[in-house]
């Protein structure tokens, strides 16, 4: 079984539309990372988020913590091809910080002009 | 900014034959390095963590005689695909973080192996 399950896998949408990127987990942790990839490129970290019921705003991408840090959810308002990636979330399970993050399975964005 | 090299970005082989991939840190030092690897159209996966001066952890189903790490400098760590086969063909990418409390992990660019 996977620690981050992320949902959908998959999304392809128009230009100017929302969505909303889902990354679910059983576990509790002590912070999550959001990042962006693009074919043939490592990852790119676009926020970390440490406290339970944060919000962190990134331009027209939203990003939520969940309450008891088990979950987090990323909005994109007025989507553009430029948001085209693969976004991850990932999680360092160990509580004293190894930095062997894990990461979710992943969702594939296609935003078509 | 802190940044990750990786090198080549791109590499094809022959089957059995072995092949280096170098990931430096250019602008901080960093103890500890990670690789992983990751399929098409599929997450990254931890492979193992390489630590300056000692031995790499390798992660549970990673040989580590087929995945040699070397981490001999505080800037560059090696992964080393011994006798590869069509199989490892894959997209490996490392990471590293500077040795500073609360610092990021920066990820290379990753190197695409292909093995004919």
């Amino acid at each position: 079984t996977q620690l981050l399950e992320q949902s959908p896998q998959f999304l392809s949408i128009q230009e100017g539309e929302n969505l909303t990127v889902y990354c679910n987990s059983s576990s509790v942790f002590s912070s999550l990372q959001w990042y962006r990839q693009e074919p043939g490129e490592g990852p790119v970290l676009l926020v970390t988020v440490v406290t339970g019921g944060e919000v962190k705003k990134l331009k027209r991408l939203t990003f939520q913590f969940g309450d008891a840090r088990k979950d987090s959810s990323l909005h994109i308002t007025a989507a553009q091809p430029g948001d085209t990636g693969l976004y991850l979330c990932a999680v360092d399970p160990a509580t004293s910080g190894t930095y062997k993050y894990i990461f979710g399975t992943g969702t594939r964005l296609k935003v078509l002009a | 900014g802190a940044v990750v090299s990786q090198h080549p970005s791109w590499v094809i082989c022959k089957s059995g034959t072995s092949v280096k991939i170098e990931c430096r840190s250019l602008d901080f030092q960093a103890t500890t390095m990670f690789w992983y690897r990751q399929f098409p159209k599929q997450s990254l996966m931890l492979m193992a963590t390489s630590n300056e001066g000692s031995k790499a952890t390798y992660e549970q189903g990673v040989e580590k005689d087929k995945f040699l790490i070397n981490h001999a400098s505080l800037t560059l760590s090696t992964l080393t695909v011994t006798s590869a086969h069509p199989e490892d063909s894959s997209f490996y990418i490392c990471s590293a973080r500077a040795l500073t409390a609360d610092s990021p992990l920066h990820f290379g660019n990753g190197t695409r192996l292909t093995v004919t």
